[in-house]
């Protein structure tokens, strides 16, 4: 079974410029997130998605970060304009549940992001 | 502000000795997970704790959960090089199964 996919790798932008990452997820699973994660640091949530509704957004920048999950499927996450500070890991999860005891989550090999 | 605290935030040491990770907060979970990660890859989950004062052993790695469910530890005994990585403890919040993570312990075992 396919895990989940995740594109770019890496990304290397100036600042200002616009940028978009793309993630499939495990097949069936209705639970989407998005994550940010510095180096050495723990992934932090940008967004969940529970097929297609945002269920939890709180701690995305909207102005200037905006995602999408069309049919509950793939999604995108977009940063426009990109800053300095956005440089990091932008990693993608799937869970077949929201949480407790079978809420493992799968998590995709990240988009590097370097601002410039 | 993370809900989850982490110690020690790095750990280096020779292969075949012991670690203790610990992960503790002032917070209630409803279940807490461990993950570890490689570098340039994401966290793969490593165990999932449900109730208080449970203890999960896998292999070398033995996971114990708090009795009143706001941390949890993860010791490694004769440690070797392959436990490197970075070890993430995640904590699952009611009603909306929000998953916290912590900012992670990053471990070195040198061969």
């Amino acid at each position: 079974e396919a895990g989940v996919v995740q594109s770019p790798r890496y990304k290397i932008i100036e600042k200002k410029q616009p940028v978009a990452f793309w993630c499939n997820p495990i097949s069936g699973h209705n639970t989407l997130y998005w994550y940010l994660q510095n180096l050495g640091q723990g992934p932090e949530l940008l967004i969940r998605y529970e097929n297609e509704e945002a269920v939890d957004d709180s701690q995305l920048p909207k102005d200037r970060f905006s995602a999408e999950r069309l049919k509950g499927v793939d999604s995108t996450l977009k940063i426009q304009p990109a800053e300095l500070g956005d440089s990091a890991v932008y990693l993608c999860a799937s869970s077949l549940t929201p949480g407790g005891a079978s809420g493992e989550l799968f998590f995709g090999e990240g988009s590097r992001l370097t601002v410039l | 502000t993370q809900l989850l605290e982490q110690s020690p935030q790095f750990l280096s040491i020779q292969e075949g000795e012991n670690l203790t990770v610990y992960c503790n907060s002032s917070s209630v979970f409803s279940s807490l997970q461990w993950y570890r990660q490689e570098p340039g890859e994401g966290p793969v989950l490593l165990v999932t704790v449900v109730t208080g004062g449970e203890v999960k052993k896998l292999k070398r790695l033995t996971f114990q959960f708090g009795d009143a469910r706001k941390d949890s530890s993860l010791h490694i005994t004769a440690a070797q090089p392959g436990d490197t990585g970075l070890y993430l403890c995640a904590g699952v919040s009611l009603p909306d199964y929000k998953l916290s993570f912590g900012a992670g312990t990053t471990v070195t075992v040198r061969a």
